[in-house]
């Protein structure tokens, strides 16, 4: 089945820094979604982009689907973006696959 | 406001005593589906549904059951419990099937 790859596994930023979340994956998709998972484990939608790029406040995405990857940069980062960041991607067969996620940790 | 609502948020239950988890969306969206999230094992689909009476099976189904009989919504059965079914337990909807997912607040089960 297809493979979804993020990275880094783990990162730990001060406060106002700027950091690049990757996710690779291996086949073609129909569509891919980022989610941030907060500390409280609630999930959040942050885009749902089978290619090109978004932006919204601080965070924007990019997908090269011919490429197989996407990636999520956030800018200026607080302490409220801690948590994980999931990328999603959705296969022929309706099954949604995650990637295990890159923890983020935001330091004051 | 358009949302996805899973109830109870939380469980705490013994082995073998019938449970069901309840999820609703109000965006008349034809596609639900649920989701565990295990650590080391990241979030992994369970049931979907594309349709009222139309569901199948995702990548983790064993000791579940869901239902579709309206557009709204989608419970989780768990007929027997067992301690390997502790998680956190996520209900999503999009419009159809290749669409943005919304996903529910999460329903943390803990099975004795």
């Amino acid at each position: 089945g297809i493979q979804v790859e993020q990275s880094p596994p783990d990162l730990i930023l001060q406060e106002g820094a700027n950091s690049t979340l990757r996710c690779n994956f291996s086949d073609s998709v129909n569509n891919l979604q980022w989610f941030h998972q907060n500390p409280w484990g609630q999930l959040i939608n942050l885009f749902y982009i089978p290619s090109g790029t978004k932006q919204n406040g601080r965070l924007s995405a990019t997908t090269v689907a011919t490429e197989r990857y996407s990636l999520l940069y956030i800018s200026s980062s607080q302490t409220t973006d801690s948590g994980v960041y999931f990328c999603a991607v959705e296969v022929n067969n309706n099954d949604m696959r995650f990637g295990a996620g890159t923890r983020l940790t935001v330091k004051p | 406001e358009a949302q996805v609502t899973q109830n109870p948020r939380y469980l705490i239950t013994v082995t073998g005593k019938k449970l069901t988890v309840t999820c609703s969306q109000n965006m008349n969206h034809e596609y639900m589906s649920w989701y565990r999230q295990d650590p080391g094992l990241g979030l992994r689909q369970i049931y979907y549904s594309m349709n009222v009476e139309v569901t199948d099976k995702g990548d983790v189904p064993e000791g579940y059951k869901v239902s579709r009989k309206e557009k709204r919504n989608f419970p989780l059965i768990l007929e027997s419990p067992s301690p390997n079914q502790t998680s956190l337990y996520f209900c999503a909807s999009s419009l159809y099937e290749a669409d943005e997912q919304y996903f529910g607040p999460g329903t943390r089960l803990t099975v004795t």
